[in-house]
């Protein structure tokens, strides 16, 4: 089954304590998105990766990194979470130049206290 | 960059009638427009979308229409039912090169049996 997948779906986690998200796609995918989403602000990109160590920065990238090693893998890092990021964030992923209708992970709930 | 303002932020109608949702955006390089449907706790999904080579697109009830002048394109949903309840989200990308997109702040539409 063609799908993007998240991990943790939940979490709650303390201020300063390095976590990673996994988001991970197996439909071959070139391009890939982070996204958080937070109530009356809609969807905003953190980080976005058009192919293997391709990566740029979205729109509010401040506080989190990104690898893309492999093609199917993306995994949003957060060094040091602070209670600001407490948000749902989505992974996201389409075929790339000329195909960029994206596919949605199921979303991930993070905390931070 | 982009910025995309989506109008109304909430929408109610009853059951049959017809559902519109307005988006505008200011930068010209944009040339791709999606619309997703968020259920209540779960992903976006993509429902339609439109490029700036098309004015109008339509799929069974949902069609988009886009005016690319006036930089602004909006979502119709006709004969609306229960289950079109969600929240809607529009969003806008330059479409060929880049991986990179803006969205609207979202529209919770109500459909009243």
């Amino acid at each position: 089954e063609a799908q993007v997948t998240q991990n943790p779906r939940y979490l709650i986690t303390v201020t300063g304590k390095k976590l990673t998200v996994t988001c991970s796609q197996n439909m071959n995918h070139e391009y890939m998105s982070w996204y958080r989403q937070d109530p009356g602000l809609g969807l905003r990109q953190i980080y976005y990766s058009m192919n293997v160590e391709v990566t740029d920065k979205g729109d509010v990238p401040e506080g989190y990194k990104v690898s893309r090693k492999e093609k199917r893998n993306f995994p949003l890092i957060l060094e040091s979470p602070s209670p600001n990021q407490t948000s749902l964030y989505f992974c996201a992923s389409s075929f790339g130049t000329g195909s960029i209708e994206q596919y949605f992970g199921p979303g991930t709930r993070l905390t931070v206290t | 960059g982009e910025n995309v303002e989506q109008h109304p932020s909430t929408l109610s109608v009853q059951e049959g009638d017809s559902a519109v949702i307005k988006c505008t955006y200011s930068d010209s390089a944009s040339n791709y427009f999606p619309w997703y449907k968020q259920e209540l706790g779960k992903r976006p999904q993509l429902i339609i979308d439109i490029r700036s080579n098309v004015g109008e697109k339509k799929d069974q009830r949902i069609a988009v229409t886009l005016n690319k002048t006036a930089k602004h394109f909006s979502l119709h949903i006709t004969e609306t039912q229960p289950e079109d309840s969600a929240v809607y989200f529009c969003a806008a990308s330059e479409g060929y090169t880049g991986n990179q997109f803006y969205f609207g702040t979202g529209t919770s539409l109500t459909v009243i049996p």
